[in-house]
């Protein structure tokens, strides 16, 4: 049980385009979503929490109108990458958690490339 | 604030030998203690967690921690690891809320 997917598990898009990532929770409805970026090497930052139905809360220096987040249901979340760059090239995980438990559940991962 | 420190950015060992991957945290108050693998380009697997009772807790894969409250410590130990164990460990803390705050990963290399 707690299968968390994402989707696409790897894009490849050209500078100045959006890049959408689907976080589903599988077997179970998250009450929230975690949102991380990870560069080559290092640990997880987190980026944003979103609760169902309500605006993301985003970690101070994110970028609310680049990473805009969505959690439309109890089991889908969305990271759209706005107009990205380079720079923006990194592996994006998510995570969902129930209310109470204090584990959280992690998806695979989604590896950006900017061009 | 919470803080996590992980004090080993990389461990090398030879199969079978023990691994210890230390973990330090700092928080003024109670807080929750999880270890996590990850294998190359893949998402965060849970090893095991503290949230309360016993300070030494068991996980998946042999591996086992202990709690330190006086040393604000949580150190994964596992007395025989094997090949499949080489990954990347983080040591991870919450008090609450469910926001994970992640230490910088400790790369375990296990060597034939």
């Amino acid at each position: 049980g707690a299968v968390v997917s994402q989707h696409p598990s790897r894009v490849i898009c050209k500078s100045g385009t959006s890049v959408k990532i689907e976080c589903r929770s599988l077997d179970f409805q998250a009450t929230t979503m975690f949102w991380y970026r990870q560069f080559p090497k290092q640990s997880l930052m987190l980026m944003a929490t979103s609760n169902e139905g309500s605006k993301a809360t985003y970690e101070q220096g994110v970028e609310k109108d680049k990473f805009l987040i969505n959690h439309a249901s109890l089991t889908l979340s969305t990271l759209t990458v706005a107009s990205a760059h380079p720079e923006d090239s990194s592996f994006y995980i998510c995570s969902a958690g129930v209310g109470g438990d204090y584990e959280q559940y992690f998806g695979p991962g989604t590896r950006l490339t900017v061009t | 604030a919470q803080s996590v420190t992980q004090l080993d950015s990389q461990v090398p060992v030879f199969e079978e030998a023990p691994v210890e991957l230390r973990c330090n945290y700092s928080s003024s108050v109670s807080v929750y203690l999880f270890w996590y693998v990850q294998y190359p380009n893949q998402g965060l697997q849970l090893l095991l967690k503290y949230l309360s009772g016993s300070t030494l807790v068991k996980g998946i894969n042999g591996f086992e921690a202990e709690f330190n409250k006086s040393q604000t410590s949580f150190h994964l130990r596992k007395p025989s690891v094997h090949i499949s164990d080489t990954a990347e460990y983080f040591c991870a803390v919450t008090k609450g809320a469910q926001k994970l705050v992640f230490g910088q990963g400790t790369r375990l290399t296990i060597n034939p």
